[in-house]
């Protein structure tokens, strides 16, 4: 069964809102957790890392004021996109080390997210 | 820079093998993967090299030589549900994954 859960899998909201997206670790604690991006036939584009009970480490060119990233919880981070625009519209991936297998990364569901 | 390059889309027949690149160039390594990817879902893990060498499971081998950063993904007997785009990526000395832009690969009967 799946080890990161991702909700919800998609999401449509008006221009100017704010959407939420979670990320929950199960069965295992995930002090970092990994925020994607992945526009239509491109490749994966990491936006940030989460890290449990600190703020987040954003990529070049990701704005932290605009993805808000909270990992309040040793098995939860949460993505909020604030004030939506049409070109925010993509697929979110979120995805965490297992202690287990720290080699390998497992993956939420994704996100669609679709801003009119 | 760091960069992976691989194929951007690859043709094949059902019932036949084929053999995706994968050339990167990152600061430090720390072990390649390979992950399977249908349009709007997540990444599958397919496969992961550290060492030199051939990784084979079941219809999936993965080969890796460090020397010449490459790396490749063999898949035996295609079937059509393996239409899918393959993504390699690298973890770099922070431990932090680098992926290529995906390989789509198309299955022909």
């Amino acid at each position: 069964g799946a080890v990161v859960s991702q909700h919800p899998s998609w999401v449509i909201c008006k221009s100017g809102t704010s959407v939420k997206i979670e990320c929950r670790s199960l069965d295992f604690q995930a002090t970092t957790m990994f925020w994607y991006r992945q526009f239509p036939k491109q490749s994966l584009m990491l936006m940030a890392t989460s890290n449990e009970g600190s703020k987040a480490t954003y990529e070049q060119g990701v704005e932290k004021d605009k993805f808000l990233i909270n990992h309040a919880s040793l098995t939860l981070s949460t993505l909020t996109v604030t004030s939506a625009h049409p070109e925010d519209s993509s697929f979110y991936i979120c995805s965490a080390p297992t202690p287990a297998r720290e080699t390998e990364a497992f993956f939420g569901q994704g996100t669609r997210l679709t801003v009119v | 820079g760091q960069n992976i390059d691989q194929p951007t889309e690859m043709t094949a027949t059902e019932g036949a093998i084929v053999q995706i690149n994968c050339t990167y160039q990152t600061s430090g390594f720390n072990g390649l993967f390979w992950y399977q990817q249908h349009a709007g879902e997540a990444p599958t893990f397919l496969s992961y090299n550290v060492l030199d060498g051939l990784e084979e499971k079941g219809r999936f081998s993965s080969f890796l030589s460090r020397s010449k950063g490459y790396s490749y993904l063999l898949l035996k007997e295609l079937q059509m549900k393996d239409s899918a785009s393959y993504l390699c990526a690298v973890k770099d000395s922070n431990y932090q994954l680098i992926w290529g832009a995906g390989t789509k690969l198309i299955i022909k009967p």
